[in-house]
């Protein structure tokens, strides 16, 4: 099993609509998750933390199943300005990588 | 204002020669990381330093080489045995190992 999966996507979805991306991860000791935005040809930038109980920012929610080893990231009422590609990215005891983990990304399109 | 800086922006590199790339941060991070993104592609690690004048190899060091003899700097050389150096470099920073990364800006390095 990968360290991490993430569907590549892309998922096209129109205005308004909701959207759920899930990222699976194979270190069950991995102790901190973030979700990460990069525009096109840009750095990625935080998007938000994820925490054990879950959190909310806006139109953004985050979700943590550490039992089925997957953090979520559901996005309401999209916008042409969500378009974007979503990396999930933990943190694992020890590991080689600086204990940081990157997932491939999903692309995400919103359409008028 | 606190960050991470990368220069230059865009670089152009001749076939057989060695460039440096810049990586600064002011915001008192022990962690800093080099990643190379291909275009389509996900992060791939290159070096990480956790503590000054420590450094670790990540998945592609092969053909770079690092420095990290300030806690702020931590520059990046591509040698000439790199052969495909093309690509998108990131450097970021974090504080500890259960904090966000920062990044900056990158470096889009061309070979002519």
């Amino acid at each position: 099993r990968k360290e991490v999966e993430q569907d590549p996507g892309p998922f096209n979805v129109p205005e308004g609509a909701t959207v759920a991306f899930n990222c699976t991860y194979s270190n069950s000791a991995s102790q901190s998750f973030f979700w990460y935005r990069q525009d096109c040809r840009k750095e990625p930038k935080l998007l938000m933390s994820v925490y054990s109980s879950g959190n909310e920012d806006g139109r953004f929610t985050a979700q943590l199943n550490r039992a089925s080893q997957y953090i979520s990231l559901l996005i309401r009422d999209s916008k042409l300005s969500d378009s974007a590609t979503y990396l999930c990215v933990f943190s694992p005891y020890g590991g080689s990588q600086g204990n940081l983990i990157f997932g491939k990304g999903t692309k995400l399109s919103v359409k008028p | 204002d606190g960050g991470i800086t990368q220069s230059p922006k865009y670089l152009f590199r001749k076939e057989g020669q060695n460039v440096t790339l810049s990586c600064e941060q002011n915001l008192n991070h022990d962690a800093m990381y080099w990643y190379r993104q291909d275009p389509g592609q996900g992060l791939r690690l290159i070096y990480y330093s956790q503590i000054v004048n420590d450094f670790q190899k990540g998945d592609i060091a092969e053909g770079y080489s690092v420095s990290r003899e300030k806690k702020e700097s931590f520059p990046l050389t591509v040698t000439s045995a790199q052969k495909n150096p093309t690509a998108f470099y990131l450097c970021a920073s974090r504080l500890t190992q259960n904090t966000e990364a920062f990044f900056g800006q990158g470096t889009r390095l061309t070979v002519v």
